[in-house]
């Protein structure tokens, strides 16, 4: 079965703190993975995506197929990074379409 | 440039009733979406078209939805009738190719009572 998994409904970090938003997938071939982002009052947004391999916002993510993860990571948080994050995956040669986790409400306070 | 554009906002309709969501996809993006977020569940993918063709439809939960997009321009969601599981939030998103970047509406909040 085609799964994404995000442990976490609420991550509350202070400002500075590292923070790591975990999602950890179920997929039998090689999959495309994305973290999605909603800021408050504004629609969802590609944060990243593993193959491009990007740092957006400081923010990194490492497909780890051993583990099957794509954590989302970032040294520093900040205040403008609370948001919901959805992880999500897309199935080989299946047109693009997104299976998506529960996401993670990220809360960083001052 | 104007996003992907979705119309009503928030519809309130009584169960049994009709509703029909509207999706203007970014000009050019052959590719279109529709997922729904039904409370407290993970974001579900429902189908896709490429242009007026529907590609996926594996989504649908069933036959009180049905999906059109003539022309291959904008998108319209039927639910007829609806039911109270229905009550969600509806999002498009387009794409230029299969494996691009993913665009997303701001949904419409669908509340069926």
């Amino acid at each position: 079965a085609q799964r994404v998994t995000q442990p976490e409904k609420l991550l509350s970090v202070f400002k500075g703190a590292p923070v790591e938003l975990k999602c950890n997938y179920s997929y039998s071939g090689s999959p495309e993975l994305f973290w999605y982002v909603q800021y408050s009052r504004q629609r969802l947004q590609l944060l990243l995506r593993h193959i491009s391999r990007e740092s957006i916002k400081g923010f990194t993510a490492d497909l780890n197929k051993g583990e099957t993860s794509f954590h989302l990571k970032k040294p520093f948080a900040q205040e403008e990074d609370s948001a919901m994050y959805y992880c999500a995956l897309s199935p080989y040669n299946q047109g693009g379409k997104l299976i998506f986790g529960q996401g993670t409400e990220l809360s960083v306070k001052p | 440039e104007a996003g992907v554009t979705q119309f009503p906002s928030h519809s309130v309709i009584e169960k049994g009733q009709t509703v029909t969501l509207r999706c203007d996809p970014i000009s050019g993006h052959d590719n279109l979406y529709w997922y729904r977020r039904v409370m407290g569940k993970e974001i579900k993918f429902l189908l896709h078209f490429v242009k007026e063709s529907k590609q996926d439809e594996s989504g649908m939960p069933n036959n009180r939805f049905l999906a059109e997009r003539t022309g291959g321009t904008y998108s319209t969601l039927k639910v007829q009738p609806a039911e109270l599981e229905d009550s969600g939030v509806y999002f498009c998103a387009s794409s230029q190719g299969p494996a691009g970047e993913q665009y997303f509406g701001p949904g419409t909040r669908l509340t069926v009572t």
